[in-house]
């Protein structure tokens, strides 16, 4: 079964301290993994698109990775304004309904 | 440019009641599809329509239904509502089936079912 399994579920961090949230999934071929930034009581935002292992997208102060069974959102000096819930998705390349599979999400939030 | 447009922003149904959520994609989106998001998990596939078709359907019940109109704009409804079906109903517009690259999602529609 394809899955996808996002950690940690929260993170902590002081302004400026940086870390990385991980995205494992399980899927039988990838055509995609996706990763969307999700602010309360709003629609997922689009932030990066990764398709082979060893791709990497960088995007201001987050930085994306992806192996064949994990892919990482390095964020680098983060600011107060970058907390928000960190979605990752990924679409299997034998899903006939082209679905995205979602993890739960990592809420991060970094203090000023 | 517009973005993805739903309404209501919320709503609040009694159990048995039926509700509509719309939807308008961006301009030049061919492609909608639907999504429940439960407090604190991830969005759940519930349809995909192409050119006025259904291209996909998550595992959800027949109370479940959408369609697409010639102007590309969707209504997702659902039947027989049940407190469980109380989610943040998402609209994600893209330019095709196949691929999410340029998917973008609407604020969504805040269902509470009491």
């Amino acid at each position: 079964e394809d899955q996808v399994t996002q950690s940690p579920e929260a993170l902590r961090l002081q302004e400026g301290e940086s870390s990385s949230l991980n995205c494992s999934y399980t899927v039988s071929g990838l055509r995609g993994l996706f990763w969307y930034r999700q602010d309360p009581g709003k629609g997922p935002e689009f932030l990066f698109t990764l398709y082979s292992a060893g791709e990497e997208k960088e995007k201001e102060r987050l930085k994306a990775t992806l192996t064949k069974k994990e892919s990482f959102l390095h964020i680098t000096a983060p600011k107060p304004e970058d907390s928000a819930t960190y979605l990752c998705a990924v679409q299997a390349a034998g899903d006939s309904n082209y679905q995205l599979i979602w993890g739960a999400g990592t809420k991060l939030i970094i203090k000023p | 440019d517009a973005g993805v447009t739903q309404s209501p922003t919320h709503l609040i149904k009694t159990r048995g009641q039926h509700v509509t959520l719309r939807c308008s994609p961006i301009s030049g989106h061919k492609s909608v599809s639907w999504y429940q998001q439960v407090l604190g998990q991830g969005p759940q596939f519930i349809f995909q329509y192409y050119e006025k078709e259904e291209r996909g359907r998550g595992n959800f019940p027949d109370r479940f239904s959408a369609r697409q109109f010639p102007n590309y704009s969707s209504e997702l409804n659902v039947n027989a509502l049940l407190l469980g079906d109380s989610a943040l109903y998402l609209c994600a517009s893209s330019l095709s089936a196949q691929s999410y690259t340029e998917a973008f999602f609407g604020q969504g529609t805040r269902l509470t079912v009491v």
